[in-house]
């Protein structure tokens, strides 16, 4: 298996509602990540997680609450967003100290906030 | 200035053009050189990767870095509709996923 699965692929939601999004991969990759892509933008980082553990925030409001259950699995949680968060969100995995050889991206959740 | 700066395009060639796609960049500190393919409503996919100067040949792609000129190069011989797509460069002074910096992207469309 080589692939980074996200759920679901598209999303609307409210300003006041709470939904997850999902990432999956079971490539043994031990550094997973959250990315946001704006259109005709690159991906912006936004989480890393490192061995299950919190690395990295890039100043990310507490609207978007990460967790990464198992080595695994990552979540995305969304709470109160603004329609300005609408975007692409994207997982991506590698193996730690290797991301330039195997970075691999899911294929995003395409978010629209109402 | 921008740390990693890329036409946006839109580039259009019609089928079986060389296809040359390029970055620039100003931290000198970058010796990990990526570029990635990205299809619409799609994440990026790993294309080609290079370490420090040099050049890297994978069938139809190769690509090429200038440590001195602080440019990189991605070329696609013979390409084809199906190579219509955004690249992006990407680049890193390190190994780990976190000090990657994207350039914005090149979209490039292959006329049949």
């Amino acid at each position: 298996d080589t692939e980074v699965t996200q759920t679901p692929k598209h999303l609307v939601m409210g300003m006041t509602n709470k939904k997850s999004l999902k990432c999956e991969q079971h490539m043994g990759h031990r550094a997973m990540y959250w990315y946001k892509q704006k259109a005709k933008k690159p991906p912006e980082l936004m989480f890393v997680y490192s061995y299950e553990k919190l690395s990295i925030n890039e100043s990310v409001p507490s609207r978007f609450s990460p967790e990464c259950p198992n080595s695994s699995l990552l979540n995305l949680h969304l709470h109160a967003l603004q329609p300005e968060d609408s975007a692409l969100y994207l997982c991506a995995s590698s193996q730690e100290g290797q991301a330039q050889t195997g970075y691999t991206f899911g294929s995003g959740t395409r978010l629209t906030v109402v | 200035q921008k740390e990693v700066e890329q036409d946006p395009g839109p580039l259009s060639v019609p089928e079986g053009a060389i296809v040359s796609l390029n970055c620039t960049y100003s931290n000198s500190a970058f010796q990990y050189f990526m570029w990635y393919r990205q299809y619409s409503r799609k994440g990026p996919e790993l294309l080609m990767y290079t370490y420090s100067s040099g050049n890297k040949e994978d069938g139809r792609f190769t690509a090429q870095v200038d440590k001195s000129s602080k440019y990189i190069s991605l070329f696609i011989r013979d390409s084809q509709p199906s190579d219509s797509a955004t690249y992006l460069c990407a680049m890193s002074a390190g190994l780990h996923g976190q000090n990657f910096v994207f350039g914005p992207g090149t979209r490039l469309s292959v006329l049949p």
